[in-house]
């Protein structure tokens, strides 16, 4: 079926680490790609998407390239704040259906 | 404005109570969904609405009961729950295009279910 994986986590960093976090989905029809991220207490809110191969989602300084020859869609972010500590989940939608399939969520912890 | 508002934040209910968990969007989306996420898990969906007519079922026990009663509205009645059904439920809306694209959903924050 169609699925996404994620690293496991916890991933650990200094402020102004870079920071990777990896996420495959099975190649499977030609999905849409989502990132989520959740605060502490808080619900999902869309970080970056993209919906076709080649595609780079950014926002807040975070990225991630849709590679359909890896089918990889990892994020990335050059220099990581305390404040970026959060859940961070990669999800996909397939065309015509309406459900998110998720990945495992991946914690990052950023140390001052 | 992406907005989705839930309420309320928190909820503690006993196994015999009955309530009600209410979600509200003002994007203009025709399509709703509801959300269960248990501690350190991705959410699962549970149903969607499409057009205020539910679409999908996700298999959930007849204990969730959804309604949507107007296109900005959805709610969630609660009966006779468990203590496993604790967990954090999520709303989340979006645009019901007629493009082959998969539309963005948008979440709300949550509200907190403990059953006791």
């Amino acid at each position: 079926g169609n699925s996404v994986t994620q690293m496991e986590g916890p991933v650990t960093l200094s402020e102004e680490a870079f920071l990777t976090i990896n996420c495959t989905y099975t190649a499977t029809g030609y999905p849409s790609l989502f990132w989520y991220v959740q605060y502490p207490g808080e619900g999902l809110q869309l970080l970056l998407k993209a919906t076709k191969a080649d595609d780079k989602g950014s926002n807040k300084g975070f990225e991630a390239t849709y590679r359909k020859e890896t089918t990889s869609f990892h994020l990335e972010k050059g220099s990581v704040q305390v404040s970026d500590s959060a859940v961070y989940f990669c999800a996909r939608m397939d065309t015509g259906r309406r459900a998110l399939t998720f990945g495992s969520g991946t914690r990052l912890q950023v140390q001052p | 404005d992406t907005e989705v508002t839930q309420t309320p934040k928190h909820l503690v209910m006993g196994m015999t109570n009955k309530k009600s968990l209410k979600c509200e969007q003002h994007m203009g989306h025709r399509a709703m969904y509801w959300y269960k996420q248990k501690a350190k898990k991705p959410p699962e969906l549970m149903f969607v609405y499409s057009y205020e007519k539910l679409s999908i079922n996700e298999s959930v026990p007849s204990r969730f009961s959804p309604e949507c009663p107007n296109s900005s509205l959805l709610n969630l009645h609660l009966h006779a729950l468990q203590p496993e059904d604790s967990a954090l439920y999520l709303c989340a809306s979006s645009q019901e295009s007629s493009g082959r694209r998969s539309d963005t959903q948008y979440f709300g924050p949550g509200t907190r279910l403990t059953v006791l």
